[in-house]
């Protein structure tokens, strides 16, 4: 069963402006991370953000900030002030633990954002 | 080099040769993974190594092998593949038992299978 839901296959967002991207997880375990990578059309995975479930606040890295709302499930990716090189694939994931083992990363399908100027 | 680093970039080859992707990461880290990545589909896990040892497979085709004979170096070896085995194959490290466990990912090998 799909654990990360992303629901906006693409989105749109002028130059300057704040953009938010979606993202739902489904987990029974207490303790979790979430993390938000960009992927440019290069290919590379570029880690962005992390939120722990525990974590009392919102995480924030720059421009970016995670809109962490653990009652509704939910961990969307805010992008202040866009800039056109934030153009790319968005994916949301979850850690999820190996059993006897160490942790993977569960990832959702994506958002392909476009900054337009 | 810094960071995490994947060759070859690209790779063509046909059904019956034998090739492998290397991985290299300079960042001290435990873990290594191999994911694939198909058009329009969700990044896949398919090897998982936490201190030069397998740990998960998750169903992975025989036809992909994959080798770590350090922390520091992963490889997939390639035999007989399908084309439908054509896709993006990303590289990725961690820290285990440090912070979040974010993981940190090379440019990946773009394979086509003709």
């Amino acid at each position: 069963a799909q654990k990360i839901t992303q629901t906006q296959p693409g989105m749109f967002v002028q130059e300057k402006e704040a953009v938010t991207l979606d993202c739902t997880y489904d987990t029974s375990d207490p303790s979790y991370g979430l993390f938000w990578y960009k992927q440019p059309s290069s290919g590379e995975m570029i880690f962005l953000i992390y939120q722990g479930s525990y974590d009392q606040q919102n995480a924030t890295e720059g421009r970016y900030s995670l809109n962490f709302q653990k009652a509704r499930k939910s961990a969307n990716l805010v992008i202040s002030a866009s800039q056109l090189g934030d153009s790319a694939m968005y994916f949301c994931a979850m850690r999820e633990v190996i059993p006897n083992s160490g942790y993977a990363l569960n990832f959702g399908k994506g958002t392909s954002l476009l900054v337009t100027p | 080099e810094t960071g995490v680093t994947q060759t070859p970039r690209h790779l063509v080859m046909g059904m019956t040769n034998k090739k492998s992707l290397k991985c290299e990461q300079h960042l001290g880290h435990n873990a290594m993974y191999w994911y694939k990545q198909s058009a329009k589909k969700p990044l896949e896990l398919m090897f998982v190594y936490s201190l030069e040892e397998r740990v998960e497979n998750n169903s992975v085709p025989s036809r992909f092998s994959p080798e770590c004979p350090n922390s520091s170096h992963l490889f997939l070896h390639l035999h007989t593949l399908q084309p439908e085995d054509s896709a993006l194959y990303l590289c990725a490290s961690s820290q285990e038992g440090q912070g979040g466990y974010e993981q940190y990912f090379g440019p990946g090998t773009r394979l086509t299978v003709t």
